[in-house]
């Protein structure tokens, strides 16, 4: 069974930074889908924040939390990161990741989803 | 951007029934790339549907999708207990950005 699971979310001041991570288990080839970070703010929908090429060579970001976040991986550790500087109460989520369907595309149907990790923007 | 807009915003319905969801596109979904989500409180979306009319692995087969150009629907027939949540449409044709539509909520009447 392929699990993603993340980490590294928590409280965070305006301003400030976190790295978010989502580790990828039960999967050999995770190196060849592309990763999709997608955040959902309490009580809302979802919203794409972010994604990453199997290859790592193409990165996107939302208008909302480009030039802010970064996003980048690792393959020999099967694992995506999201680093969040210059954080907004309006960043405020659950902050999921999730993969491609198909391998070798940037942009899919996410077929699987972390359980999410939450953070908190706030002073 | 592809803006989706999701109708209703919520449907009251009871077990048994059937619930026609729609999703609407500001512009064509190229490709019928167009996919459905179910999400219950406190856990991650669950991909049902993909490119419009495949269900994903383990999805049962009341779930279907319909639809092409900017017009979409989800139709679950009969439904269970367990199908009573949210449920997003999202497009990946073009991207980015990937969008989501607003949601639509099935609750128990």
């Amino acid at each position: 069974e392929v699990l993603l699971l993340e980490s590294g979310g928590g409280l965070g001041q305006p301003g400030g930074s976190l790295r978010l991570s989502c580790a990828a288990s039960g999967i050999s080839t995770f190196r060849s889908y592309g990763v999709t970070w997608v955040r959902q703010a309490p009580g809302k929908g979802l919203e794409w924040v972010s994604s990453i090429s199997d290859s790592a060579t193409s990165t996107y970001y939302a208008d909302s939390v480009k030039g802010r976040f970064t996003i980048s991986r690792d393959h020999s550790k099967n694992t995506v990161h999201l680093q969040m500087n210059s954080l907004r109460a309006e960043d405020t989520a659950v902050y999921y990741c999730a993969k491609a369907l198909w391998s070798s595309y940037h942009f899919y149907a996410l077929d699987v989803w972390g359980r999410g990790t939450t953070v908190i923007v706030s002073s | 951007e592809i803006v989706l807009t999701q109708s209703p915003a919520t449907l009251s319905l009871s077990p048994g029934e059937t619930a026609t969801l729609s999703c609407g596109a500001s512009q064509t979904v190229s490709r019928s790339y167009l996919a459905w989500y179910q999400q219950k409180p406190g856990l991650a979306p669950r991909l049902l549907i993909y490119d419009t009319y495949n269900r994903a692995a383990d999805i049962p087969d009341r779930f279907s999708g319909s639809g092409s150009g900017t017009d979409f629907t989800l139709t679950i027939s009969g439904l269970e207990p367990e199908d009573f949540a949210v449920y997003y449409c999202q497009q990946y044709a073009t991207s980015p950005p990937l969008t989501f539509g607003g949601g639509t909520k099935v609750e128990i009447k």
